[in-house]
C-alpha cells in the first residue's frame, strides 16, 4: 500500500515563530488532507489539497503532486496551535481508504 | 464542534465483557467512520458505512462488529476484546465517502478505550 512519511516528528518553537511541516508518499493520489489533533484529541480537518496551495488565515499548504510531497505551513504560532499534525492520502477521490501519517507533533512555548 | 457525539468518553473493560461505542451527528451527513488510534501508531481506518450500507471494512477482527440504524448513527459492538485493543476510537462523518471533489470529515472527541 501507499507509504506515508511525515518529519518533523516532533518540534517545539516559542509562539511567533513559523513553521513548515513535510508529508510525502509513496505513490500518485487524488486525495490529500492535512488534520490537527489537539491535546485533548479533538481532530480537525486543515485542508483537502491533493494538489495546488490553499490558505486559511495563518495556516496554509502547498501539495506538489508530481513530487509526491505535501506542506504545511503555520506563521505567527499560537500557544493554541499545539498538538499532532496528520497528513492522510488516498489513491481514490473519497475518504475510503485515507492511510494517515504518523503525525508532527508540534509544542508551542509562550 | 459538536455536530459529532461520541459515548461513552473513557471505558474500562475485562475481556470478557461486551459493550457498545455510540456515535451520533448532527450534521446531515450520509457516511460515518469508525478510527482507532493506537499510540505510536498512524490512525486506523476501520469501517465506512454509506447511506446506511458498509463499503469499507478494513480488515477488521470480527470481535468488533459495526451496525449504522441510520445515517445519523453508528455504532461499534465490542466482545473478547485483547488489550492491544486499547486505543482511542474515533467516528467521523461527512457527506458521502467517496466521488470527486472535497469531502471534509467531521470527528467527534473519541472513546478511550481501555482493555484489562
Amino acid at each position: 500500500g501507499i507509504q506515508v512519511e511525515q518529519s518533523p516528528p516532533d518540534l517545539i518553537l516559542q509562539e511567533g515563530a513559523n513553521s513548515t511541516l513535510r508529508c510525502n508518499f509513496s505513490d500518485s493520489v487524488n486525495n490529500l488532507q492535512w488534520f490537527h489533533q489537539n491535546p485533548w484529541g479533538q481532530l480537525i480537518n486543515l485542508f483537502y489539497i491533493p494538489s495546488g496551495t490553499k490558505q486559511n488565515g495563518r495556516l496554509s499548504a502547498t501539495t506538489v503532486a508530481t513530487e509526491r510531497y505535501s506542506l504545511l505551513y503555520i506563521s505567527s504560532s499560537q500557544t493554541t496551535d499545539s498538538g499532532v499534525y496528520f497528513c492522510a492520502v488516498g489513491v481514490n477521490f473519497g475518504n475510503e481508504k485515507l492511510t494517515f501519517g504518523t503525525g508532527t507533533r508540534l509544542t508551542i512555548i509562550p | 464542534e459538536t455536530g459529532v457525539t461520541q459515548t461513552p468518553r473513557h471505558l474500562v473493560m475485562g475481556m470478557t465483557n461486551k459493550k457498545s461505542l455510540k456515535c451520533e451527528q448532527h450534521l446531515g451527513h450520509n457516511a460515518m467512520y469508525w478510527y482507532k488510534q493506537s499510540a505510536k501508531k498512524p490512525l486506523e481506518l476501520m469501517f465506512v458505512y454509506n447511506f446506511k450500507e458498509q463499503t469499507e471494512n478494513n480488515s477488521v477482527p470480527s470481535r468488533f462488529s459495526p451496525e449504522c440504524p441510520n445515517s445519523s448513527h453508528l455504532f461499534l459492538h465490542l466482545h473478547t476484546l485483547q488489550p492491544e485493543d486499547s486505543a482511542l476510537y474515533l467516528c467521523a462523518s461527512s457527506r458521502i465517502s467517496g466521488g470527486a471533489g472535497t469531502d471534509t470529515q467531521y470527528f467527534g472527541p473519541g472513546t478511550r478505550l481501555t482493555v484489562l
